[in-house]
């Protein structure tokens, strides 16, 4: 158990619709990491939070969001919602954000689009 | 784009046999290198953090090496085990953004 929380595990909706997935980082971690693993591609980086604020940018599209609360937990929002969207998306966690952290992943919210 | 490529794709070895995998990654640039083993169902679980050219880093019976000079990091098991299929994956930061690159990984299959 890597100490990171993710829900819900998994998701099926609809082609059109948003949803939201929530992540509670390790204790203690500040920096909050969002990941795409689709069937197609490897694992892709998403974004990163530190603090509450945007440190990075990877290949998020625009129908996506996320944040980071002052509680340190992350959402990422997923709306307009395509087939292609289908993945397991990974949230990970790292004390300070820094790229010698070691990142901690959480076991994933699986999110199917019908 | 950063490519950050793993060979092999995947590999199937005896169990107590010794076995290796290589991760390359652009040479200019570098800043870090994860590895990660993923068994599957699981979550994506932190091996070694390297970032010295020259590093060589140990937990139990995996080890891993860093030559940053010609952009490649090896992952060695000595012994495997049943235990330790899953898939390796090495992931690329770059010194000049935050962008973490993983490559494809390297499915091991130990058999008993």
């Amino acid at each position: 158990d890597s100490g990171v929380t993710q829900t819900p595990k998994h998701l099926i909706t609809a082609t059109g619709q948003r949803v939201t997935l929530r992540c509670s980082p390790r204790s203690g971690d500040l920096s909050v990491y969002w990941y795409q693993q689709s069937l197609d591609q490897g694992l892709q980086f998403l974004i990163q939070y530190y603090n509450g604020e945007e440190r990075a940018k990877g290949n998020i599209l625009e129908r996506f969001s996320a944040q980071q609360f002052p509680d340190l937990h992350s959402e990422l929002n997923l709306s307009s919602l395509e087939l292609g969207d289908s993945a397991l998306y990974f949230c990970a966690s790292s004390v300070s954000g820094k790229k010698g952290n070691t990142i901690y992943f959480g076991e994933g919210s699986w999110l199917t689009v019908v | 784009i950063l490519n950050v490529e793993q060979s092999p794709q995947s590999l199937h070895v005896q169990e107590g046999d010794s076995t290796n995998f290589t991760c390359s990654f652009p040479s200019s640039n570098f800043y870090a290198l994860h590895w990660y083993r993923w068994e599957t169902a699981k979550s994506p679980e932190a091996l070694f953090v390297m970032t010295l050219n020259g590093d060589e880093k140990k937990k139990g019976r995996i080890s891993a090496t860093l030559n940053t000079k010609e952009g490649y990091s090896y992952l060695y098991i000595k012994g495997s085990q049943p235990e330790d299929s899953a898939t390796y994956l090495c992931a690329f930061f770059s010194d000049n953004n935050n962008d973490m690159r993983f490559g494809a990984g390297t499915r091991l299959t130990v058999k008993p």
